[in-house]
């Protein structure tokens, strides 16, 4: 079974452009979300998306947006780039079941974004 | 969300047990318990995940109290290619849910 997939693996931008970024999920998962890992830093919440739409969002602003697709693919855009947007970012898809706990969340291998 | 408090690092040798112990003092009823591994330049990859007391897979083990106040990771007989970042997550998705990864606790192990 193919895992999280997404793309591109590096991209490299200026400041001020802007920046789409792809994600795949696994095969019959219907969320996905998406993460920001700055260098030596832990993972920061950006956006989880759930059968189409937007469920929760972290602490960024609003020029970081997205959106889920009917295959349930995702797009996470970031516009205006600026410098300390260059990280990795790293999608993670889950399937949601009303059983309660914690989902296991299945994470690609990131795209890196550096910004010149 | 329960908040989460691990140590930033741990070292060891190769052959040794490791024991990563997480603190989540207001975990609720209905929250499970998570540990994720990451390597450098790579998505975290899931460990092990508990609602009490222990858990056991072929790669870890997880001892979680009766209070649940608190939770430990038992890596047995690392190698070096266990050096990474583990981190600890206590959440539910009852009501909506959101993920929040702490700084995790970077493990080196060396020879």
């Amino acid at each position: 079974e193919a895992g999280v997939t997404q793309s591109p693996t590096h991209l490299i931008k200026t400041r001020g452009q802007q920046a789409t970024l792809r994600c795949s999920p696994i095969s019959g998962h219907t969320s996905v979300y998406w993460y920001q890992q700055a260098l030596g830093l832990g993972l920061q919440f950006l956006l989880w998306y759930d059968e189409g739409e937007e469920r929760n969002r972290g602490n960024f602003p609003p020029r970081f947006s997205g959106r889920q697709f009917p295959n349930y693919s995702s797009e996470l855009n970031v516009n205006a780039l600026e410098l300390e947007d260059s990280a990795l970012y790293l999608c993670a898809s889950s399937l949601i079941t009303p059983r309660g706990g914690e989902e296991t969340q299945y994470f690609g291998p990131g795209t890196r974004l550096l910004v010149l | 969300l329960a908040k989460t408090t691990q140590p930033i690092s741990m070292d060891s040798y190769e052959g040794q047990e490791v024991n990563i112990t997480c603190s989540h003092n207001n975990i609720a009823t209905n929250d499970y318990i998570t540990w994720y591994q990451q390597f450098p330049s790579q998505g975290p990859r899931f460990i092990i995940q508990g609602y009490k007391t222990k858990v056991t897979n072929e790669v870890a083990s997880l001892f979680i109290p009766a209070d649940r106040k608190s939770s430990t990771l038992s890596l047995p007989r690392v190698s070096l290619s266990d050096t990474a970042v583990y981190y600890c997550l206590v959440g539910d998705i009852a009501g909506g849910f959101k993920t929040i990864f702490g700084a995790g606790t970077r493990l080196f192990v060396k020879a």
